[in-house]
């Protein structure tokens, strides 16, 4: 079945340092999805992507679609201590597959 | 307009009991899942509904059932709890539309001992 690998596991920067969380699909994806869970909290969806190739901008964040549609990337810029937090790439044909997650720390 | 509502938001259960976590929205999604969260591997879909009275496995549909009645309510049900089973449990539901991600609810943290 599907399978969606996400790395690194854990990314640890200095603020103000960028971060980038690379997402890998077994099978071409319809879209991709991205979400962030704050410590003890629950995920919270931050974009899709459904086309080929395609990218997307949110202030500082950076989300790419691979062209074969079965890769991903997010991408932070000069990282905040409000960054802090894990970011799940999922991807979807019908039903949500999650990545493992990368966990990113943010030293002031 | 409450989002998903999850209840309860503990509990602690011996081994073998079951019960059911309860999972409701309120915006008229169609679609709903549940997924376990497991330190270091992420959120694994249990079941998912794309509907009123359609439901379907996910990666790990064992030991646990869920049905779908109405639109808005999506129980999970645990047969014979086990300690494996120990994990924090999120119901999410998304509207049909394409461009939409999921809402989560705020997680039920169930313990098996």
């Amino acid at each position: 079945g599907q399978q969606v690998m996400q790395i690194p596991q854990y990314q640890h920067v200095q603020e103000g340092e960028d971060f980038t969380t690379y997402c890998n699909s077994s099978t071409t994806l319809s879209n991709i999805q991205w979400y962030k869970q704050r410590p003890g909290g629950h995920p919270v969806f931050l974009i899709q992507l459904v086309k080929s190739g395609e990218v997307k901008k949110q202030k500082r964040l950076t989300f790419q679609f691979g062209e074969a549609k079965k890769n991903s990337s997010l991408h932070i810029t000069a990282t905040q201590t409000t960054d802090v937090g894990t970011y799940f790439c999922a991807g979807s044909n019908n039903d949500m597959r999650f990545g493992a997650g990368t966990r990113l720390t943010v030293k002031p | 307009n409450a989002g998903v509502t999850q209840t309860p938001k503990f509990q602690v259960l011996k081994t073998g009991q079951s019960m059911t976590l309860q999972c409701a929205q309120d915006m008229n999604h169609e679609y709903m899942s549940w997924y376990r969260q497991d330190p270091g591997m992420g959120l694994r879909l249990i079941h998912y509904s794309v509907g009123a009275g359609i439901t379907d496995q996910g990666e790990v549909p064992n030991g646990y059932n869920v049905s779908r009645s109405t639109t808005e309510d999506f129980p999970l049900r645990l047969l014979s709890a086990a300690p494996s089973q120990t994990s924090v449990y999120f119901c999410a539901s998304r509207t049909g539309s394409a461009n939409y991600g999921y809402t989560f609810g705020s997680g039920t943290r169930l313990t098996v001992v």
